[in-house]
This record gives C-alpha cells, structure tokens and sequence, in this order.
C-alpha cells in the first residue's frame, strides 16, 4: 500500500522559533509538494520538488523553505514562526509518468499551532 | 492556470445521487479535470479524472460536455460516509505542480 508519512500530527511552537516539517514517501515518486490548508481557502500550494535537490516555488512561498537531499524525504522549514502560519500542513507525492494520470497521494497532515 | 468555480456547500440525503457541477471557462486544450476527495483530518485522495465525454469508475462518473467549460461528479446513492469535501482540478498532466485545489464543494449527506 502506498505511504506519505509526516513526522507530526500536532505540533505547537512558539512565535520565533525554527520549525521543522518531515515527509516521507515509500513510492519512489521523483516529486513532492507541501500544502497548507486553511478554512474556506481549500490547499494553498507552498513549494515542490521535482527531483533531489531542486525545488520550485509554489503560490504562498513567503516565509518558508524546503529541503529534499534525499528522494523519499521533502522537509518544511519555518525559518521564525509567526502566528499566521498556524495551520494544516499537508504533504503529498507523484510520479512522472507521461503514459498515465500523476494523482497525488497524500500524507495524513500536521495541525500546527504556532503561540 | 485555469480557475475553477463549485458550490461551498451541498446537502443531500441517504439513497440519493448527488451531482457537483464544476465550472471552468478557461481551460486548456491540455488540461484534464481531476477530481479529489477530502474527509476531516485526512489528506485528499484521487476520485476521478477526465479529458472529456464521460468516464465512470466504482466510486463515481465525470460528465464532460464538448465544449468543456464545466464538469459534473456524480456520486451514485450517497451515503453518510460520502460527507466529505470535494476539490474539482484542471491542469495539465506535467509534475502534478499545475493543478490548483480551490475551497472544495462540502458535501454533507444526511440520514
């Protein structure tokens, strides 16, 4: 069964502090995306990857970063907190494959509350 | 990125068929239109996805017309498990970077 795992479900952390998201995926997918989702706004896409150590800014990059040195890991860095990054935080994977449909599998979600 | 347009919210009941119309004016010559279903405190997961005509799958059908410019899901005899949130993409079938996910279509099916 195909897996997205993310390090935390919850998460509280102090406005300042450097917070760190991981997802990992068991499906060799060569990309990677990380989402937030807020009420009423649906999934605002924040960074992807399409291969090891490259990435692409997504619709709402400020105030983030990412990392991918390895092809099954996309990490989330919150380099200072702020209150308005508190939210769901939602990974997700897909393969490139120009024969079929890329869906993108999904990872369970992080709620993180920053105080 | 073509922008898509559904309903925030739908009710329906048990037993019944539940149709989402999802308008997209702009779409592409490339574009699919993809369809995604959320339940509270999951992550989206794939339901359906077409280039035009219909296509039926064991979850759902997408009807698309020939011109393109909207999208029906159909969801057959509903039930109270099928209360989720429904996201209607277009986009073309590059990384996946492409497809837009708007507020969704909050489907609640009551007893």
């Amino acid at each position: 069964d195909v897996k997205v795992t993310q390090s935390s479900r919850y998460l509280v952390k102090r406005t300042g502090e450097k917070v760190f998201l991981e997802c990992v995926q068991d499906m060799d997918h060569e990309n990677m995306f990380w989402y937030r989702q807020d009420p009423g706004l649906g999934l605002r896409l924040i960074y992807f990857s399409y291969d090891v150590k490259m990435k692409e800014k997504g619709d709402i990059p400020e105030g983030y970063s990412v990392s991918r040195e390895k092809k099954e890991r996309f990490s989330l860095i919150l380099e200072s907190a702020s209150t308005n990054q508190t939210s769901m935080y939602l990974c997700a994977s897909s393969p490139t494959d120009k024969s079929s449909y890329n869906e993108q599998f999904f990872g369970p979600g992080t709620r993180l509350t920053v105080l | 990125l073509a922008k898509t347009t559904q309903p925030i919210s739908m009710d329906s009941y048990e037993g019944q068929e539940v149709n989402i119309t999802c308008s997209h004016n702009n779409i592409a010559t490339n574009d699919y239109i993809t369809w995604y279903q959320q339940f509270p405190s999951q992550g989206p997961r794939f339901i359906i996805q077409g280039y035009k005509t219909k296509v039926t799958n064991e979850v759902a059908s997408l009807f698309i017309p020939a011109d393109r410019k909207s999208s029906t899901l159909s969801l057959p005899r509903v039930s109270l498990s099928d209360t989720a949130v429904y996201y209607c993409l277009v986009g073309d079938d590059n990384y996946g970077q492409n497809f837009v996910f708007g507020p969704g279509t909050r489907l609640s099916v009551l007893p």
